[in-house]
Parts: structure tokens; C-alpha cells; sequence
């Protein structure tokens, strides 16, 4: 079975921007969520979808947001940039969303704000 | 406030020995805890998921204590190689609302020396 796959692996946007990423599950897999990771903060929740349906939401403000399509692909979106969301943004996804469960990531996306 | 803290200095060691990573946490009462292993430019991989009503967990060179009472984990690789050379993470789930909500620790990176 495919693993987690990311895209773009690498973006560069300017302060001011919006950014979308994209994250495509492994086959099967209903559960996504994504988080934030930087050297300071180090991983951080994001959100998650189940089924199209946000599950559960971080402490980030309103500039992000995600969504989960059908076939349980996931894009987040982060509209006006700022210099801190330079970070890795991880994807990962689950089975079926029954606590506990564990988490399979992606190789993440690096964005580098400027 | 809560916090999760394992020790934020690189754990350096002979190839053999056991290495022993430590993962505290504050205020939080996690039904369950789970240990990751990332490894530079790539997402954490899941290992090992140990609940709060089992003592200790075992995966082959991998063995992962959870005491509720001292509010600590430790998590052993026994007879240690150099590829085990990596970042350790510990999560828990904060929100214990029935969705998994995983609050990561920093990480430990561990060096073994051949």
C-alpha cells in the first residue's frame, strides 16, 4: 500500500499570501489530520477530518483551515501569511478514528514564508 | 499548565547499551500514550501505544512504561544500533473526548555511536 503522500514538498510564499496544501491518505484510511512543526513549538495540532467532517480543531487562528473530500483527501489552507507559519505541516491519517489509534504521516510540506 | 517535557538534550550512547528516553507530563490524565519515531526531513512513524491500565509494552528491541501515578513514561531500546539513531516523540491524547486530539512532547534525539 502507498504511504501518505504530500504535495508540494517544498513551497516558498511571500507575507501576505495564501497557501494550499494537499494531503492524500493511505487507501482506505477515513482519518486526517494535520499539524504544524517547528523547531521552537516543536508538533503541533492542527485539525482533523473524518468522513468530510472536522473532528476536533487546534488552538490556531482563523487563517487556517482545512477540508476532506469524499474519497478522504485533505487540504489545508492558510490565507494571509505571516512570517511565523514558516514551518513543516504534517499530515496523517487512520484507519477509522477509533480511539486509540495510531497515526500514519506524511513526509510532510515545507513552507518558507518570506 | 499543562505540558509534556522529555529531555531536550541529545541522549549519546555506546551500540548495545540500552538507551532510556523519558517522557514527563503536567496536568493532563491521558487514558493512553504513544511513542513516534521521526527521523530527519521525514514525519513521525508510530511505535508503540501503551494504555494507562497496562504497566509496560513490549515490540521486539522496544519496551515502554507508563506509571499514571508518577505521570511519566519511559520508553527502552535494548541492545541499541546505530540506525536507531533518531528523534523520539512522545504523545498523548489531551482531549479524552472520545476523538484523538494528540499533544506531542519535543522529542529526544538519540546518537548511537557504533
Amino acid at each position: 500500500k502507498a504511504g501518505v503522500t504530500q504535495t508540494p514538498r517544498y513551497l516558498i510564499k511571500t507575507r501576505g499570501q495564501q497557501v494550499t496544501l494537499s494531503c492524500s491518505p493511505i487507501s482506505g484510511h477515513r482519518s486526517v489530520s494535520w499539524y504544524q512543526q517547528t523547531p521552537g513549538q516543536g508538533l503541533q495540532f492542527l485539525f482533523e477530518y473524518f468522513s468530510e467532517t472536522q473532528r476536533n480543531k487546534g488552538n490556531f487562528p482563523g487563517r487556517f483551515s482545512g477540508r476532506q473530500f469524499s474519497n478522504s483527501r485533505s487540504e489545508m489552507n492558510v490565507s494571509t501569511l505571516e512570517l511565523g507559519d514558516s514551518a513543516l505541516y504534517l499530515c496523517a491519517s487512520s484507519l477509522d478514528g477509533v480511539i486509540p489509534y495510531e497515526q500514519y504521516f506524511g513526509p510532510g510540506t515545507r513552507l518558507t514564508v518570506t | 499548565s499543562q505540558k509534556i517535557e522529555q529531555n531536550s538534550e541529545a541522549l549519546n550512547i555506546q551500540e548495545g547499551k540500552t538507551a532510556t528516553l523519558t517522557c514527563n507530563y503536567t496536568n493532563y490524565s491521558p487514558a493512553y500514550l504513544q511513542w513516534y519515531r521521526q527521523d530527519p526531513g521525514r514525519g513521525p512513524v508510530f511505535l508503540l501505544l501503551i494504555r494507562e491500565n497496562e504497566k509496560e509494552k513490549r515490540k521486539e528491541r522496544l519496551k515502554v512504561t507508563f506509571d499514571t501515578t508518577l505521570k511519566q513514561s519511559l520508553f527502552h531500546i535494548t541492545a541499541s544500533q546505530p540506525a536507531d539513531s533518531a528523534t523520539y516523540l512522545c504523545a498523548l491524547d489531551e482531549a479524552n473526548t472520545g476523538f484523538q486530539k494528540l499533544v506531542f512532547g519535543t522529542g529526544t534525539r538519540l546518537l548511537v555511536s557504533p
